[in-house]
């Protein structure tokens, strides 16, 4: 089976746009989380999708917001970029009813200037 | 809310030899999950080793294993004959078995140092 795919990989941008990540979860995953990751918060849960439905949310300002598709597919999307935005974007996927696996993407390194 | 922490911001270990990591958390709940995640410097997370709260018999895979003790809220993770490959930033993580979905709680990692 493929594994979970992020893309971009790598991505600049300039304070006050916005951009979209996505992550294509393993196929018959049904369940999608986003998390940041900077080295001074460490690991932030952003948000959770399962079923195109928004299950469950972290604490992050509403410029975060998410979506996910029909196929499982989610985009995360986060307008009027900040520079304290610049992280390691890690969605994970999961057979719902699975509590063990959640399987990494390789992430999207957003750099904000 | 969950916390998980982690109190060892690095740790160095010779090849070969045994190296422990520590882990504790706070929750109010009694049924949840643990896990370790090695995070290399690809960043690719991957999954070590997972505990259920409600099992008592510590988890074992091949060279890694934890102690989990529940009344303390402490959950360690042991390996032993540690390798190069070995060498990466690991955390520890915090599920609850709940309505709260996917949703992990992360320590702040532990980066660990194989010497050769």
């Amino acid at each position: 089976k493929a594994g979970v795919t992020q893309t971009p990989r790598y991505l600049i941008k300039t304070r006050g746009q916005q951009v979209t990540l996505s992550c294509s979860p393993i196929s018959g995953h049904r369940s999608v989380s986003w998390y940041q990751q900077t080295p001074g918060q460490g690991l932030q849960f952003l948000f959770e999708y399962f079923s195109e439905t928004q299950r469950n949310k972290g604490n992050f300002p509403g410029r975060f917001s998410g979506r996910q598709f029909s196929n499982s597919r989610s985009e995360m999307n986060v307008s009027t970029l900040e520079l304290g935005d610049s992280a390691l974007y890690l969605c994970a996927s999961s057979l719902d009813g699975q509590p063990y696996e959640q399987y990494f993407g390789p992430g999207t390194r957003l750099t904000v200037t | 809310a969950q916390t998980v922490t982690q109190s060892q911001p690095e740790m160095s270990v010779q090849e070969a030899e045994t190296v422990t990591l520590s882990c504790t958390y706070d929750t109010s709940e009694s049924d949840y999950y643990l896990f370790w995640y090695k995070q290399p410097p690809s960043r690719q997370m991957i999954l070590v080793i997972r505990q259920e709260a409600y099992k008592q018999q510590n988890a074992t895979e091949n060279r890694f294993s934890v102690n989990f003790q529940k009344a303390a809220k402490s959950f360690s993770l042991k390996i032993s004959d540690s390798q190069l490959g070995d060498a990466a930033m690991y955390f520890c993580a915090y599920r609850s078995q709940g309505t709260s979905g996917s949703r992990l709680t992360f320590g702040e990692g532990t980066q660990l140092t194989v010497n050769p």
